[in-house]
């Protein structure tokens, strides 16, 4: 089964800062990588899916990169309301669909 | 309005079982690949199963021998039974729809499982 690396598992960042997360798939899934927000309490929402398209109302900060094995998410500017823990996941591909183990994002 | 509802979560004892429920509405369920995703009390999300719109369904290899997916077209319902509950199982269980290859869309809010004696 390919596992989903991410990291940092947290970080730690003013308001403003760029803040970037990667994943690492153990073999190559071509650009089938969706990243997800959860904000405590909530459902997870998705941000980006095929890598680098931004989910509709999804704020342009958020972007997304990458193809094959390794993926980022950046967020160019932090703000207040970013505050969450970020996953990425494989899908559209054979299962287990698995997901990343989180990235806690947090501001300083 | 694409709307997700999971119903039958609760408390039960080691060794048993329970069923799932998860209504949808806005759309078929029979035309979507349908899943189920967990949550263990501040852990993160673990993918459990998925209903492919043909029919064929996969399985985490931490739950496979003991919980099925089903669903219901008539009752546009998805289900997930689970046997041999193990207090690891314990967790929030999301339904969760993957829109035509786009990631997961549309999720519920969840419905709480505990296992424990």
């Amino acid at each position: 089964d390919i596992q989903m690396t991410q990291s940092p598992s947290s970080l730690s960042a003013s308001v403003g800062d760029r803040v970037t997360i990667t994943c690492r798939a153990s073999q190559g899934i071509s650009n089938y990588l969706a990243w997800y927000q959860q904000k405590p309490g909530k459902v997870p929402k998705l941000l980006i899916y095929g890598a680098s398209t931004l989910q509709s109302g999804v704020p342009s900060r958020f972007s997304g990169s990458g193809s094959g094995t390794d993926f980022t998410l950046t967020i160019s500017s932090l703000q207040p309301e970013d505050v969450a823990t970020y996953y990425c996941q494989k899908y559209n591909s054979a299962p287990p669909l698995t997901f990343g183990g989180g990235t806690k994002v947090e501001i300083k | 309005e694409v709307q997700l509802v999971e119903s039958g979560g609760g408390l039960v004892q080691p060794g048993g079982s329970l069923r799932l429920s998860c209504t949808a509405s806005g759309f078929s369920i029979s035309d979507n690949h349908m899943n189920w995703v967990r949550q263990a009390p501040g852990k993160g999300l673990e993918w459990v199963s998925v209903l492919y719109s043909d029919g064929s369904t996969y399985y985490a290899d931490s739950v496979k021998g003991r919980f099925t997916i089903s669903r219901d077209i008539s009752k546009n319902t998805l289900y997930l039974h689970m046997n041999s509950l193990r207090p690891e199982d314990t967790a929030v269980y999301h339904c969760a729809r993957d829109y035509y290859a786009t990631g997961f869309q549309h999720w519920g809010q969840g419905t709480l499982v505990t296992v424990s004696s």
